[in-house]
């Protein structure tokens, strides 16, 4: 089986621009979550997903919004792109919101 | 809320020896504890976790961990490292009405010395 999936996997984009990114969870399962890593930490939570209705959000600023389609896979858009959201974003999926979360590779984004 | 605390941002073992990766929570409710390791350029891969029941829990590649409530510690270790161990660890808590938010900690580079 397919793990969790996202593309793209390396992306630059210049400041002031848009983004979106994408995650496909793993099949059956109904959450997907969003996390931001900067160099050097851990990860924050940005947004949780399910069943197509935001179940939580972290104190990121709104440029930052996410949806989850019928097929609960999910896009991650960030506008007025900053030097400071240059990371790699995490897409994690679980069966329930409350239940183990498996990670994909990440999406490295560059902001120059 | 809830915080993870990781004690130790470089850990250096020799091969064979010890590995010992300190966690402490804080959380208002009773916790879901999880460790994770992530390799360069790679997403994270559970290690283990733990929710309820046996306070002692064991994960893949030989790792375990403790929940110590009393303490607030749910630390991991592994007997005797091996090469392939070196990476960044993280441990990270959910519960409550945030069950689905994990909070991880700063993370702990281990290096592992032939």
């Amino acid at each position: 089986d397919a793990g969790v999936t996202q593309s793209p996997t390396h992306l630059i984009k210049t400041r002031g621009q848009q983004v979106t990114l994408r995650c496909s969870p793993i099949s059956g399962h109904k959450s997907v979550s969003w996390y931001q890593q900067v160099l050097g930490q851990g990860p924050q939570f940005i947004f949780q997903y399910y069943e197509k209705e935001e179940r939580g959000r972290g104190n990121f600023p709104d440029r930052f919004s996410a949806r989850q389609f019928p097929n609960y896979s999910s896009e991650l858009n960030v506008n007025a792109l900053l030097l400071g959201d240059s990371a790699l974003y995490l897409c994690a999926s679980s069966f329930e919101g409350n239940t183990e979360a498996f990670f994909g590779q990440g999406t490295r984004l560059t902001v120059v | 809320a809830q915080s993870v605390t990781q004690l130790g941002s470089h850990v250096s073992v020799s091969e064979g020896a010890l590995v010992l990766l300190r966690c402490n929570y804080s959380s208002s409710v009773p916790p879901y504890l999880f460790w994770y390791v992530q390799y360069p350029n790679q997403g994270l891969q559970l290690l283990l976790k733990y929710t309820t029941g046996a306070t002692l829990v064991k994960g893949i590649n030989g790792f375990e961990a403790e929940f110590k409530k009393s303490e607030t510690s749910f630390h991991l270790t592994k007997p005797s490292a091996h090469m392939s161990d070196a990476a960044e660890y993280f441990c990270a808590v959910s519960g409550g009405t945030s069950y689905g938010k994990l909070t991880f900690g700063q993370g702990t580079i281990l290096t592992v010395h032939p």
